[in-house]
């Protein structure tokens, strides 16, 4: 199993539509999460933590299921320019934080 | 000033020439990176320096060696590349709060290297 995994897509969705991927990691102990957005040759550029709790940022959502050991990122009122890949990234437990890992991407396309 | 500044922002090189990359931060961040991105690939990390001294080299050709002048700055040195290296080369920075669980990477634009 790869230590961090996620659905490569794409995403075709039209805009104003919900869209929600997920990521899974392999490490019960990994203790930070987040989401980075990637646009074609540019830079990762960190969309949002990933908190226990579950937080949000307008009309992004991020969560958090220990258990099953995955993340979730949920878009809401898809606009033209959140077309991206989206990763996710994981750091190791405390100590490691150098060598996080970063998932595979999913690439969204939102269609007018 | 959050941002990580690399130059040149494209580079196409012979494979007998020598050329550098350089990153430069000024957000007091001491843990520093190299990282290679392929074409629809994640970014795979190449070199780390903590307080500008290289921690991880993840078994990166010694064609590929990086250093770290001080605590703002990250060079990539290059020699002899292979056309298997074109790649995107993306620098960052972090923090670097030791042990810290919660580091945040912040980019640069990154190099786009062509080798032909």
């Amino acid at each position: 199993r790869k230590e961090v995994e996620q659905d490569p897509g794409p995403f075709n969705v039209p805009e104003g539509a919900t869209v929600a991927f997920n990521c899974t990691y392999s490490n019960s102990a990994s203790q930070s999460f987040f989401w980075y957005r990637q646009d074609c040759r540019k830079e990762p550029k960190l969309l949002m933590s990933v908190y226990s709790s579950g937080n949000e940022d307008g009309r992004f959502t991020a969560q958090l299921n220990r258990a099953s050991q995955y993340i979730s990122l949920l878009i809401r009122d898809s606009k033209l320019s959140d077309s991206a890949t989206y990763l996710c990234v994981v750091n190791p437990p405390s100590g490691g934080y150098q060598k996080v890992t970063f998932g595979t991407g999913t690439k969204l396309q939102v269609i007018p | 000033d959050t941002e990580v500044t690399q130059t040149p922002k494209h580079l196409v090189m012979g494979m007998t020439n020598k050329k550098s990359l350089k990153c430069e931060q000024h957000m007091g961040h001491r843990a520093m990176y190299w990282y290679k991105q392929k074409a629809k690939k994640p970014p795979e990390l190449m070199f780390v320096y903590s307080y500008e001294k290289l921690s991880i080299n993840e078994s990166v050709p010694s064609r590929f060696s990086p250093e770290c002048p001080n605590s703002s700055l990250l060079n990539l040195h290059l020699h002899a590349l292979q056309p298997e290296d074109s790649a995107l080369y993306l620098c960052a920075s972090s923090p670097g709060q030791g042990g810290a669980t919660n580091e945040k990477l912040f980019f640069g634009s990154g190099t786009q290297l062509s080798v032909l």
